[in-house]
């Protein structure tokens, strides 16, 4: 069973703060992806990544940057933490893009509250 | 223009009834596929069934089918004969493969009463 692990469900920080969310996957997939999930707006796509080192922008990349050095870990993180930042947010993993029904599967969210 | 778009934000159900979730989509990409996910209360997100822009046939997994009707862009979601554990979020989505692009609509909320 292919498993996307977030290594935190609930999280509350600071506005200014430096937030790092983590993501790790253990079945070798080439494409990671970081998604927030609003209520009403289903999920909209942050970032993601197709290879080490590489990442391209999603629709609502503003005020987020990542990070992906290994193929198995790809971090997002907020430089500087904002209220309006504060939702779910959850990563997954897939199968490389050429190859069909490249099923995204999913960690178990971080619920993010910036105060 | 919403790619996806779900028109449903909350369903009823009865145990047993079969439901439809209704998922419309707006792609210029001959080549995309079109995802079902389920998501309980937990909050992880359990992929259903999947349907190629070039499937001939609809997408079946056990209860679940997808009715695909290309012409009109619509990628409905049935599950039959529900059942209580069904209560959850359900999200329509759908991949571009040529212009490398994904989306999620807004998600209907399915309550099944017993």
């Amino acid at each position: 069973d292919v498993k996307v692990t977030q290594s935190s469900r609930y999280l509350v920080k600071r506005t200014g703060e430096k937030v790092f969310l983590e993501c790790v996957q253990d079945m070798d997939h080439e494409n990671m992806f970081w998604y927030r999930q609003d209520p009403g707006l289903g999920l909209r796509l942050i970032y993601f990544s197709y290879d080490v080192k590489m990442k391209e922008k999603g629709d609502i990349p503003e005020g987020y940057s990542v990070s992906r050095e290994k193929k198995e870990r790809f971090s997002l993180i907020l430089e500087s933490a904002s209220t309006n930042q504060t939702s779910m947010y959850l990563c997954a993993s897939s199968i490389p893009r050429g190859l069909a029904k490249n099923i995204q599967y999913f960690g178990a969210g971080t619920r993010l509250s910036v105060l | 223009a919403q790619k996806i778009t779900q028109t449903q934000p909350g369903m009823f159900v009865q145990e047993k009834e079969a439901v439809t979730l209704d998922c419309t989509y707006d792609t210029s990409d001959p080549s995309y596929g079109l995802f079902w996910y389920k998501q309980p209360s937990s909050g992880e997100m359990i992929f259903l069934i999947y349907q190629g822009s070039y499937d001939q046939q609809n997408a079946t997994e056990g209860r679940y089918s997808l009715n695909f009707q290309k012409a009109r862009k619509s990628a409905n979601l049935v599950i039959s004969a529900s059942q209580l554990g069904d209560s959850a979020m359900y999200f329509c989505a759908m991949r571009e493969y040529n212009f490398n692009k994904f989306y999620f609509g807004s998600g209907t909320k399915l309550n099944v009463k017993p």
